[in-house]
């Protein structure tokens, strides 16, 4: 069965980096759109990166980008998120989800299958 | 842009069904959406994703007693049989090409 399962989390400084993981297993990882999404403590869920079958296309939300790198390597099933430079605001728990297939011209689709999250602390 | 809209809350009595709604704005009409559900202390679950046509496809393992069904731009989640296990928050995404978007989700209380 589909199984993703995210490492890395921890506490860390402002202005600090860290770098989550994300283990896939039970399915072809290197034909699928991933994700990462997170959510702060008592609120809702935060789209904020996502990567292309092949990590030739990245996307990121406004609140990251140019701070948080997504990448993927598909020889080890596994999704990366690079937090440079967090602030306490990116405090959050941090899912990576599966997306759909990806075929020529389509977009990432919907999270049909979600990781534990890994809890993030940016703090001094 | 983009954007997706829940109701904060909704109640619904044990055995009774309570149909939960996802508005996508305006001028995105035919996108497809998906809902989630996160139990307490939980991450999510994806349960379905929902056409514009009405048509769904749901998650594995996702009962029958969930359903979706879709009108211009309004998509509706329908869990009928409600058990004290659904008691949840929910929410809905959608995307397209370079954005995912999800809704502020909907906390559902079985009274």
């Amino acid at each position: 069965q589909v199984q993703l399962v995210e490492s890395g989390g921890g506490l860390v400084k402002p202005g600090g980096s860290l770098r989550l993981s994300c283990e896939a297993s039970g399915f072809t990882f290197s034909d699928y759109y991933m994700s990462w999404i997170r959510q702060t403590p008592g609120k809702g869920l935060e789209w904020i990166s996502y990567i292309s079958s092949r990590g030739v296309s990245m996307y990121y939300a406004d609140s990251v980008k140019g701070r948080f790198t997504i990448s993927r390597d598909n020889s080890k099933n596994s999704l990366f998120l690079q937090l440079d430079s967090p602030r306490v605001e990116d405090t959050a728990v941090y899912y990576c989800a599966r997306g759909r297939k990806e075929v020529a011209g389509s977009s990432p689709g919907q999270c049909d299958h979600w990781g534990q999250g890994a809890l993030v602390t940016v703090s001094s | 842009q983009i954007v997706v809209t829940q109701s904060p809350s909704a109640s619904g009595s044990l055995g009774d069904s309570v149909m939960l709604t996802c508005t996508v704005s305006r001028g995105y009409s035919t996108f497809a959406i998906a809902w989630h559900q996160q139990q307490p202390g939980k991450g999510p679950r994806y349960l379905m994703t929902i056409n514009s046509d009405g048509s769904h496809n749901k998650g594995d393992g996702i009962p029958d007693r969930f359903s979706g069904s879709s009108s211009g731009t309004e998509r509706f989640l329908t869990i009928s049989s409600l058990q004290g296990e659904d008691e949840a928050d929910y929410y809905c995404q959608t995307w397209g090409t370079g954005i995912q978007v999800f809704g502020g989700g909907t906390t559902l209380t079985v009274l």
